[in-house]
């Protein structure tokens, strides 16, 4: 079965930089999660979409933005890269809100500033 | 406010001996959980969920999972620890009224030969 797929796998970048992330999710799933995980850390909320519009906000910093596209993936675009950027950054996909049965995780793409 | 608390930072184990990992919650009533499983540089994996339909629920790979509002705990059990089982699990609260998860700060399951 399809999963949610995240590109790219690794990434490394300067400081100061910028980067995006994309996330394709499962087919027909039009709700999508961020997630950044830093080094042995809980995942944190970032920001989620439904439909194209933004669903909810967590701590995503002012320096990121994200958006959903019509063909429902997402990307996360970073700006100004700070060393403690560097994390895990997880997106889930899910069919509609109301989920009840767990979200699907991608592998996630490491992102590494130097 | 929603919280979830996972009270041990690191379990050993032989390989072959139960497992209990412990997660206790906080909410003004009862909400989804969830256990996830992630293995070194993997992705999150969805082990078990709790929603209301059964107190004990069974998972992937020999996990399960109790239910008890009295005790407002979710802890995770195996009866028998598999060297495949050594990753790091997190005890996850659906957040009521948003669709975003409470992670809590994890456990990693260190299993000994």
């Amino acid at each position: 079965a399809a999963g949610v797929i995240q590109s790219p796998r690794h990434l490394i970048k300067e400081k100061r930089e910028t980067a995006t992330l994309k996330c394709y999710p499962i087919p027909r799933h039009d709700t999508v999660y961020w997630y950044q995980q830093g080094p042995g850390q809980d995942p944190q909320f970032l920001i989620s979409f439904y439909e194209k519009m933004q669903s909810d906000k967590g701590s995503i910093p002012d320096r990121f933005s994200a958006q959903q596209f019509s063909d429902y993936h997402s990307e996360l675009n970073m700006s100004s890269l700070e060393l403690g950027d560097s994390a895990l950054y997880f997106c889930a996909s899910s069919l509609g809100q109301a989920v009840d049965y767990g979200y699907t995780f991608g592998s996630g793409t490491r992102l590494t500033v130097v | 406010a929603q919280s979830v608390t996972q009270l041990d930072s690191h379990v050993s184990v032989s390989e072959g001996t139960p497992v209990l990992l412990r997660c206790n919650y906080s909410s003004s009533y009862s909400p989804s959980l969830f256990w996830y499983v992630q293995h070194p540089n993997k992705g999150l994996q969805l082990l078990l969920k709790y929603t209301s339909a059964a107190t004990l629920v069974k998972g992937i790979n020999g996990f399960e999972a109790e239910f008890k509002k009295s005790e407002t705990s979710f802890h995770l059990t195996k009866p028998s620890a598999h060297m495949s089982d050594a990753a790091e699990y997190f005890c996850v609260s659906r957040r009521s009224g948003t669709y975003k998860y409470i992670f809590g700060t994890g456990t990693r399951l260190k299993v000994l030969a």
